[in-house]
């Protein structure tokens, strides 16, 4: 077991730019998720997929955002267009497909938008 | 909507002894899960404990216990002999049968551990 991989660790990047994060789930996994974590808080839910299906998506997924996960396997986030407030921990998660599994989390990517 | 509310932002404990972090939640559902998650620093988050809502038995982890109160909606969690790599922000989340895995958190205790 592996482990979620989330690629990279951290982004600095400047307001208006584009940014795409990796995750790459547990291999047996058919469900993954994104979460947005700030500074202190506890992460907040973005959206989930199941194989390669996006089942549901958060009011917090702005039309900036975007995510896909081709062929069920990995996943990427993409921000266009990032703005200071997308700065945050980015993170995924996996878990086997009954809905009290577990989530297996990522180390996450933390974004900072100067 | 449900929400997750843990009140104490930040607790300490002198190693070997013990301590109970609190948590409250609001739901109308009867059937759902409980859980606790430790995200020790600048490390991923890993899963402590769970709680099913229709077992009445506490759930129990070698150091790591619940008291769950379902008429009160109360779920706190009890970590005995306190050991340094305990040290960690502690978050509690809900999630009902039919939400497809969608956990809701609470905003997390910080838990130090004093030598």
């Amino acid at each position: 077991d592996t482990g979620v991989s989330q690629n990279p660790r951290h982004k600095i990047t400047k307001r208006g730019q584009n940014v795409t994060f990796r995750c790459d789930p547990i291999s047996e996994h058919n469900r993954l998720y994104w979460y947005r974590q700030t500074l202190g808080q506890g992460p907040e839910f973005l959206t989930y997929f199941q194989n390669e299906a996006q089942l549901e998506k958060s009011r917090l997924l702005s039309d900036r955002f975007s995510a896909e996960r081709p062929k069920g396997s990995f996943s990427t986030l993409e921000i266009q267009r990032t703005e200071q407030g997308d700065s945050a921990m980015y993170l995924c998660a996996s878990s086997l497909g009954r809905y009290n599994s577990p989530l297996h989390f990522g180390n996450g990517t933390r974004l900072t938008v100067t | 909507a449900q929400t997750v509310t843990q009140s104490q932002p930040e607790m300490s404990v002198q190693e070997a002894e013990t301590v109970t972090l609190s948590c409250t939640y609001d739901t109308s559902e009867s059937d759902y899960y409980l859980f606790w998650y430790k995200q020790p620093p600048s490390r991923q988050m890993i899963l402590v404990i769970r709680q099913e809502a229709y077992k009445q038995q506490n759930a129990t982890e070698n150091r790591f216990s619940v008291n769950f109160q379902k008429a009160a909606k109360s779920f706190s969690l009890k970590i005995s002999d306190s050991q340094l790599g305990d040290a960690a922000m502690y978050f509690c989340a809900y999630i009902r049968r039919d939400a497809g895995n969608m956990l809701t958190f609470g905003g997390g205790t910080r838990l130090m551990v004093k030598p």
